[in-house]
């Protein structure tokens, strides 16, 4: 069954930590995409990846890291320099970067208390 | 700098009717266009797409019309039906290029 998967579904964290948000796809897909999805807000890109060892910023980078040293995965890693870190955080695939149809995961949903 | 916008936030119509959901871009290097359908907590699916060398395409109850000139598109569901209640989205890309440009959504509401 392939898939895109995120793990966990909703995450808690404390102020000022650190949180790293799962994304792994056995579509074989060579492009991966990370969002952010704000209440009344279309999905923002934060990063994306065209190949493995290599990852381009999006349109709101700030706070955020990735890395991609496997095909299948694409962690997230929002750091403490987030300044809202509270929302819904999508991971996407593409066949190749400039296939045009992205395929999403279910999303995790991170609230910093 | 919103290069895809979806000025309605929210559309209700009555079961079997038709829905229109509506998306305007400003870069005219945009020359592809999908839509996602999206349920709470759950991530987007692909719905239908559309390349600029066309100006209509159809799947089902679902059909894209894209006007170029007016940098506008459309999606039309006929008939409407209570499952098609969620939030769609407009998303826009260069076909040469690998990032997708959403717009806000529009949450539609199909009544029985």
């Amino acid at each position: 069954d392939g898939g895109i998967t995120q793990s966990p579904k909703y995450l808690f964290r404390k102020e000022g930590q650190n949180v790293t948000l799962s994304c792994e796809q056995n579509l074989n897909h060579d492009a991966m995409y990370w969002y952010r999805q704000d209440p009344g807000q279309g999905l923002r890109l934060i990063y994306y990846s065209q190949i493995v060892n290599d990852f381009q910023k999006g349109d709101i980078a700030e706070g955020y890291s990735v890395s991609r040293e496997k095909k299948e995965s694409f962690p997230l890693t929002v750091t403490s320099a987030q300044k809202n870190p509270t929302a819904f955080y999508l991971c996407a695939s593409s066949q190749t970067p400039t296939n045009n149809e992205q395929f999403f995961g279910p999303g995790t949903r991170l609230t910093v208390l | 700098d919103q290069q895809v916008k979806q000025n309605s936030p929210s559309l209700s119509v009555q079961e079997g009717r038709i829905s229109i959901l509506n998306c305007d871009y400003t870069n005219s290097m945009f020359d592809y266009f999908l839509w996602y359908k999206k349920y709470p907590a759950e991530g987007p699916t692909f719905l239908i797409s559309i390349s600029s060398i066309k100006d209509k395409n159809e799947d089902g109850r679902f059909t894209v019309f894209l006007n170029k000139s007016a940098k506008h598109l459309s999606l039309h569901i006929v008939p409407s039906q209570p499952g098609d209640s969620a939030v769609y989205f407009c998303a826009a890309k260069r076909t040469s290029g690998s990032r997708l440009t959403f717009g806000e959504g529009t949450q539609l509401t199909v009544n029985p």
